[in-house]
């Protein structure tokens, strides 16, 4: 299994700012994957993180408004900028963890970040 | 493209059995994963099928037909503890590794 940690876990900001999100996992990773949950909604993927090189976003994302950093394998920040009430949302860290066997790895996911922008 | 859909919101009474059912289209398919998530809470892993067939764990089992495009969580012996929404995600392997991409997910309502 994988421990996942993130700061914060809650804040409230103010339009137009912005708040970056610390994600630490107790073992080193390959990738690390972020995820935005917007109220009753299921999980979205923001990007994949890649120790080493840039992140790949997915449809409908992009690097200006969420940009990541990944400095090490255990550690990765996303950053949500120039927020607006529609970026309130829940924000996941997410890492594959291998299992027993070669072939099953097992997705586990950091706590949450919940962000409320006024 | 993916697409992968289930229903939205189920009910069932404490002790009985309910089935959730996902479909699912996508390309570089590598596995199914059924989460679970309480309110309030971050989604915790439940099963992982790859290959075709039925993976049981207590009371919770998980079923995979990759032919069909189809897989479905059996939830035995309800608890009131055991509503929650069920997420529904499909591993796609894209850029030499995986993600996973998640349905909309299945709030089930156990009630007594």
């Amino acid at each position: 299994s994988a421990v996942i940690s993130q700061k914060p876990s809650r804040d409230i900001c103010q339009r137009g700012t912005s708040l970056t999100i610390q994600c630490q996992v107790d073992s080193q990773v390959t990738m690390m994957f972020w995820y935005r949950q917007q109220p009753g909604q299921s999980l979205t993927l923001i990007a994949t993180a890649n120790q080493g090189s840039e992140a790949t976003y997915e449809s409908g994302f992009v690097i200006d408004k969420f940009p990541i950093s990944r400095p090490n394998l255990t550690f990765s920040t996303l950053t949500v900028s120039n927020m607006s009430p529609e970026d309130s949302s829940i924000y996941l860290c997410s890492v594959f963890a291998s299992g027993r066997l070669p072939a099953r790895e097992t997705q586990y996911f950091g706590p949450g970040t919940r962000l409320l922008v006024l | 493209g993916q697409n992968i859909d289930q229903p939205t919101e189920m009910t069932a009474t404490e002790g009985a059995i309910v089935q959730i059912n996902c479909t699912y289209q996508t390309s570089g398919f590598n596995g199914l994963f059924w989460y679970q998530q309480h309110a309030g809470e971050a989604p915790t892993f439940l099963s992982y099928n790859v290959l075709d067939g039925l993976e049981e764990k207590g009371r919770f089992s998980s079923f995979l037909s990759r032919s069909k495009g189809y897989s479905y969580l059996l939830l035995k012996e309800l608890q009131m503890k055991d509503s929650a929404s069920y997420l529904c995600a499909v591993t796609q392997i894209g850029g030499g590794y995986n993600k996973l991409i998640f349905g909309a997910g299945t709030r089930l309502a156990v009630h007594p």
